[in-house]
């Protein structure tokens, strides 16, 4: 069974553009969620959704947005970005909802804007 | 709002000895706890989980983590670790929604 493929692995970018991510799912996981990974702010929670709904989403501005299509891939977006939006942007999909189950991760899509 | 917390951001232990991470959770409702490994330039990846039941939960690469309501901790331990256990160690709790909380993390820096 394939696990979680992020797109792209590392990307360089410059401040004010935009760029999109690209997320996977296990076959058969229907929640997808996104986290953000600095080594200064840990792990913080940017969305997630489930079938094609955002149903829970972090404290982040509004240059982050994301979607999922019906096939439960996912896409999250950043715009304009800054020089803080360099970090590693890890993808995680979950089978059960509602109900409590593990999240299982991508490798991560490692951003760094100069 | 539930939060994790970490008490220690890194641990450095020699090689065969036992070690505990440390994790303590505030969470007022029923909590499901997890503790995750990350290796450098990965993913996160679960090493045990405790949903309900048996309160020692016994997980993969011979961790073990109990849960304990009253002091609200989760702690990880091994009796004897190795050199491939070199990585951040993360606790996580969630709430029946899949809500997830991740703590700050823990390095493990086993020494030979």
């Amino acid at each position: 069974k394939a696990g979680v493929t992020q797109t792209p692995r590392y990307l360089i970018k410059t401040r004010g553009q935009q760029v999109t991510l690209s997320c996977s799912p296990i076959s058969g996981h229907r929640s997808v969620s996104w986290y953000q990974q600095t080594p200064g702010q840990g792990l913080q929670f940017l969305f997630e959704y489930f079938s094609e709904t955002q149903r829970n989403k972090g404290n982040f501005p509004g240059r982050f947005s994301g979607r999922q299509f019906s096939n439960s891939r996912s896409e999250m977006n950043v715009s304009t970005l800054e020089l803080g939006d360099s970090a590693l942007y890890l993808c995680a999909s979950s089978q059960k909802a509602p109900g409590p189950g593990e999240l299982f991760f991508g490798e991560g899509s490692r951003l760094t804007v100069l | 709002a539930q939060s994790v917390t970490q008490l220690d951001s890194q641990v450095p232990v020699f090689e065969e000895a036992p070690v505990e991470l440390r994790c303590n959770y505030s969470s007022s409702v029923s909590v499901y706890l997890f503790w995750y490994v990350q290796y450098p330039n990965q993913g996160l990846q679960l090493l045990l989980k405790y949903l309900s039941g048996s309160t020692l939960v016994k997980g993969i690469n011979g961790f073990e983590a109990e849960f304990n309501k009253s002091q609200t901790s989760f702690h990880l331990r091994k009796p004897s670790v190795h050199i491939s256990d070199t990585a951040e160690y993360f606790c996580a709790v969630s709430d029946f929604f899949n809500k997830f909380y991740f703590g700050s993390g823990t390095k493990l820096n086993v020494k030979p």
